[in-house]
Formats: C-alpha cells, structure tokens, sequence
C-alpha cells in the first residue's frame, strides 16, 4: 500500500518569498493534516480537514499560511510571504475517520518537507 | 500549563535495561492517547495506542491514569534499537483536536 506523498523533500527560499507543498493521503483515508516541526520540539497541528472541509485550523497562523483540499483528495500548503521562524520540517498525515465519536485512529505520516528560510 | 508535557530527556541507558516515560496532559476531556515513534530526520510513526486497562506489545507497556491525567511507557530489556525519540500523543473527542508532546530522547548504548 502506497503510503503518504509529499514534495517537494527540501526547500530553501529566502525571507518575504512564497513557498508551497504538496500532500497525497494515503487512498480511502479522508481525513488530512497538516504539522508543523520544528527542530527539537513535537508536530505542531496547523490544520485538520475532514474530506474537503476543514476540522481545525485554530493553530494556523492565517495572515500568512493558507492550505486547500479542493477534491478531498490532495492538499496543498502555503505560506506567503515567509519569515525566518517558519523554517521547519512540514508533515502532512493522513487517517481514517472514526466510526465512533470517542475513538481516534493511527495517523500515517509523509516524509516531511524541510524547509530553510534564509 | 502546556497541554501535553513530557522530559525531553535525554535518557541514556544500557542495552537491557528497563525504562520508563511519563506523559502529562491538561485536558480531563481527552479520550484517545497513543505513544508515536520518531527517528532522527524521520517522520513519526505510531508506536501504540494507550487503553484504559492499559496494553501490552511485546517489551513495551502503555498505562493511562484518567484520575492523575499522565500515561506512561515501560520499555523492558531494551535494545540499541530503541534509540528514538517517543512522542505522547492525546486527542480530543474523534479526534478532532491532536496534540503531540515535545517527546522524550531515549539513547540505549552497548
């Protein structure tokens, strides 16, 4: 089974430029998110969508971060324009959605994007 | 009060050794708790989920104290590779909000 796709790997932009990423959940998974990593701490949750709508987006900083999942497939990640902070390893994950209100299931983890902001 | 805390550690041990990490979360609504692995440079990848009456998987051992908030990880007879960092990992109701710990260092030596 084809596990979660992001790109690209790396990316180095200097600051105030634009940068986005892409995310391929893994088939039949409908939820998505997206986490931000930053050196020595956890996933930082920035936006969880459920299909094409989105679950939680309180932790996204929206003057600057903005992410889509038109077809409740793939998702896309941007940032415009960048700072110095968000350098960072971005992770998409994806899951299924819990039959039941009280139950959580495994979320499957992309290799990350590391990005360098200069 | 962070939402989920844990010792970043780092926790040096000899190859056979037993450890244990403490995971603290703020939130008494929490209903789902895991334990995630994360390599250097690697993505996270789930370890174990954490039940009520606590669980099992060969040498790692989950608890969860709903009355203390904490949930735990016992690793027995450990080996060199289980050096990783062990993120705790508590959602809210379906899931709905995930809140990953900092994660706790764990280096076992020969």
């Amino acid at each position: 089974e084809a596990g979660v796709a992001q790109s690209p790997r790396y990316k180095i932009i200097e600051k105030r430029q634009s940068v986005a990423f892409w995310c391929n959940p893994i088939s039949g998974h409908a939820t998505l998110y997206w986490y931000q990593q930053i050196l020595g701490q956890g996933p930082k949750l920035l936006i969880q969508f459920q299909n094409n709508g989105v679950v939680d987006d309180s932790q996204l900083p929206k003057d600057r971060f903005s992410a889509e999942r038109l077809k409740g497939v793939d998702s896309t990640l941007k940032i415009q324009p960048a700072k110095l902070e968000d350098s960072a390893v971005y992770l998409c994950a994806s899951s299924l959605v819990p039959s039941s209100p009280n139950l959580s299931y495994e979320q499957y983890f992309g290799p990350g994007t590391r990005l360098t902001v200069t | 009060r962070k939402e989920v805390e844990q010792d970043p550690g780092p926790f040096n041990v000899p190859e056979g050794a037993t450890v244990a990490f403490n995971c603290t979360y703020s939130n008494s609504a929490s209903q789902s708790f895991f334990w995630y692995r994360q390599d250097c440079r690697k993505e996270p990848k789930l370890l174990m989920s954490v039940y009520s009456s606590g669980n099992e998987d060969g040498r790692f051992t989950a608890q969860l104290n709903r009355a203390s908030q904490y949930i735990s990880l016992l690793i027995r007879d450990s080996k060199l590779s289980d050096s990783a960092t062990y993120l705790c990992v508590v959602n809210d109701t379906g899931g709905f909000k995930t809140i990953f710990g900092a994660g706790t260092r764990l280096f076992v030596k020969a």
